[in-house]
Order: C-alpha cells, then structure tokens, then sequence
C-alpha cells in the first residue's frame, strides 16, 4: 500500500484559497487517491476522490498530474469552519482502506 | 440507522478490565473497519471485515485485542485487561464494498479511558 507525505500544518485567512499537497511516490496503478477531513471529536467526513488529472466537487478540487506520484487538495476561499484535520490516503482495489491514515495536515484558518 | 453508530460514546475503565465497543454499520454496507486514534495523532487500522471472508486483523496491536462481526452488521471490539496506554478514540468506519475506490463512513467514535 502506498504511503503518504503530507505536511503537518499550515494556516490560512478566511476568504484564502488553500492548497495542500501530498506526495506518494510509489502509487499503484490501481491506487484511488482520496481526502477526508476531521473536525474534532468527530470521525473523519470523505471529501473527494480522484485517479488522474482534475477532480471538482460542491467542496474542493483535487489535481493529480500524470505521473500520480503526488496529488494537491484545493479548498476556495476558506472559512473558519475549514479549521481541521486533512487526511490523504491511497487504496488500492483489493484491500480497502487498511493503510494507516497517517497524521493529516492541520489546517488553521484564521479570521 | 441512517449513518454509523458506535457505543459506548464515552467509557472509563480501571486498569486491567476487559471493555466491550460496539460498532452499528449502514445497512448494505459489507465492509467495516475499526481503527484508533491517540490524541493528537492519526488514525491507526486495527482490523478490517469484507463480507463473509475472513478478516484481515494484521493492524491489532495485540493479542488483547480482538473483534467480531456478525454476518455484515454489528462489530464488537474487545479489549481484554486495559492497559493504560489503550486510552484512545476507537473508530468504525463501513463502505459499501471493500474497493479503495469507495468512500468510508465513520461513526462518532468510542472514547476510551483507562485509568
């Protein structure tokens, strides 16, 4: 199963947009790339999923270039309420999601 | 249920007692997962059950762990003579299949302290 790099923190201003990149240089080609968030004493919420190129949904934006070995989360404009933990994690199609998630990126959103 | 149940929401123990964490899937949901969160830290993959094969228990920490599913609803974790440094959030979560593909729903978590 692949493993991720991520970094641990980073802060922001409302109204920012965000970007936070994690690498995983010895992604599968059947590797999914997936980002969850956790606000605390909550479980982690799924926020999009992506295998190559730009992903766009109702909440952030995910780009993969094409050789995968890396991917970038993008949050428009963030709130305070952004203020949380990002999860990146890989799968692969045969064993779930039983790699470890790792310790996220701690994002601060500040006013 | 409309999302992943767990209970207890908060449990204190005594060192050396067995405790019991119970983990309600989404209904249709074959795959469930548990995993432990220490404060401050990421998650950690306990144990992991896909339909009717057997589970994959690689992540349990040791053998005071162990876990049960029947058939593909509720999941017991349970936890022989607690140590302290069992003090942690127990997570569930379930996917509609056991692809990496899917998307995980998590519950609220059990809150375990032992003293």
């Amino acid at each position: 199963l692949a493993k991720t790099t991520q970094p641990i923190s980073m802060d922001s201003y409302e109204g920012q947009e965000v970007n936070i990149t994690c690498s995983h240089n010895n992604i599968a080609t059947n590797d999914y790339i997936t980002w969850y968030q956790q606000f605390p004493s909550q479980g982690p919420r799924f926020i999009i999923q992506g295998y190559k190129t730009k992903v766009t949904n109702e909440v952030a934006s995910l780009f993969i270039p094409a050789d995968r070995k890396s991917s970038t989360l993008s949050l428009p404009r963030v709130s305070l309420s952004d203020t949380a933990v990002y999860y990146c994690l890989v799968g692969d199609d045969t064993g779930g999601f039983k790699t470890i998630f790792g310790a996220g990126t701690r994002l601060f959103v500040k006013a | 249920g409309a999302g992943v149940s767990q209970s207890p929401s908060n449990k204190v123990t005594e060192k050396g007692k067995d405790v019991e964490l119970r983990c309600d899937p989404i209904s249709g949901h074959t795959a469930l997962y548990w995993y432990r969160q220490r404060l401050g830290q990421g998650l950690e993959f306990l144990i992991y059950f896909q339909g009717n094969s057997a589970p994959d228990k690689s992540g349990l920490p040791s053998d005071r762990f162990s876990a049960e599913r029947t058939g593909e609803s509720v999941s017991t974790l349970t936890i022989q003579r607690t140590q302290q440094e069992d003090s942690a959030v127990y997570l569930c979560a379930s996917s509609l299949g056991g692809s990496g593909t899917g998307e995980l729903f998590f519950g609220e978590g059990s809150r375990l302290t032992v003293l």
